[in-house]
């Protein structure tokens, strides 16, 4: 079993500050993705990162895909209260199902 | 273009009951995956059609079912609920091209089982 495990799972901090949250697993994956999910919805994707080393980014968001593609950072920079949800990473295992970690709890106060 | 709807968004159910939930993609995605959502568990993802097909199952028991029909849409149904179903239930659809598309999630429909 592929199993996807996110730190921290909560995070309080001001607004301003910088975070990173980090999603490791003990198993290789194609590609990992990074979702963000506000109360009363879905998910919604952020970004998939599919090359080890890989880095990509979103504005004040930054992704990381490890060298060895078992693990994912997502870092933060200035972080708003618009910035306040649950921050999921998932990879495709093996059977083509997609995986989630327990996610984080972000909340960015003004 | 209309996102993924699913209804309904709440329902409130007694353990013994059995439950239909309704999804509806995005026009022109034929993959329609089903998720549940908990505290404790997280995400974990159910089963996924594919052209009326059940291409994937997660490790839930045969009380969970699916069903996808030729527009697409699909429901899910929780025969014989208990109290531990209580969930948060989303579907998310794709255009399944290729395995890692970008899946396009409802926001939820909101089972408690009392």
């Amino acid at each position: 079993t592929q199993l996807l495990e996110q730190s921290p799972q909560f995070l309080s901090i001001q607004e301003g500050e910088n975070l990173t949250v980090y999603c490791n697993s003990s198993s290789v994956f194609s590609s990992l993705q990074w979702y963000r999910q506000e109360p009363g919805e879905g998910p919604v994707l952020l970004v998939t990162v599919v090359t080890g080393g890989e880095v990509k980014k979103l504005k004040r968001l930054t992704f990381q895909f490890g060298d060895a593609r078992k693990d994912s950072s997502l870092h933060i920079t200035a972080a708003q209260p618009g910035d306040t949800g649950l921050y999921l990473c998932a990879g495709y295992n093996a059977g083509n199902m997609l995986t989630f970690g327990g996610g984080t709890r972000l909340m960015v106060k003004p | 273009k209309a996102g993924v709807t699913q209804t309904p968004r709440y329902l409130i159910k007694t353990r013994g009951q059995q439950v239909t939930l309704s999804c509806s993609p995005i026009s022109g995605h034929r993959s329609v995956s089903w998720y549940q959502q908990t505290p404790g568990q997280g995400l974990q993802f159910l089963f996924e059609y594919f052209s009326e097909t059940q291409r994937n199952k997660g490790n839930f028991p045969g009380r969970f079912s699916g069903r996808q029909f030729s527009n697409s849409r699909s429901e899910m149904n929780v025969s014989t609920l208990e109290l531990g179903d209580s969930a948060l239930y989303l579907c998310a659809s794709s255009l399944k091209k290729e395995v890692a598309d970008t899946q396009y999630f409802g926001p939820g429909t909101r089972l408690t089982v009392l």
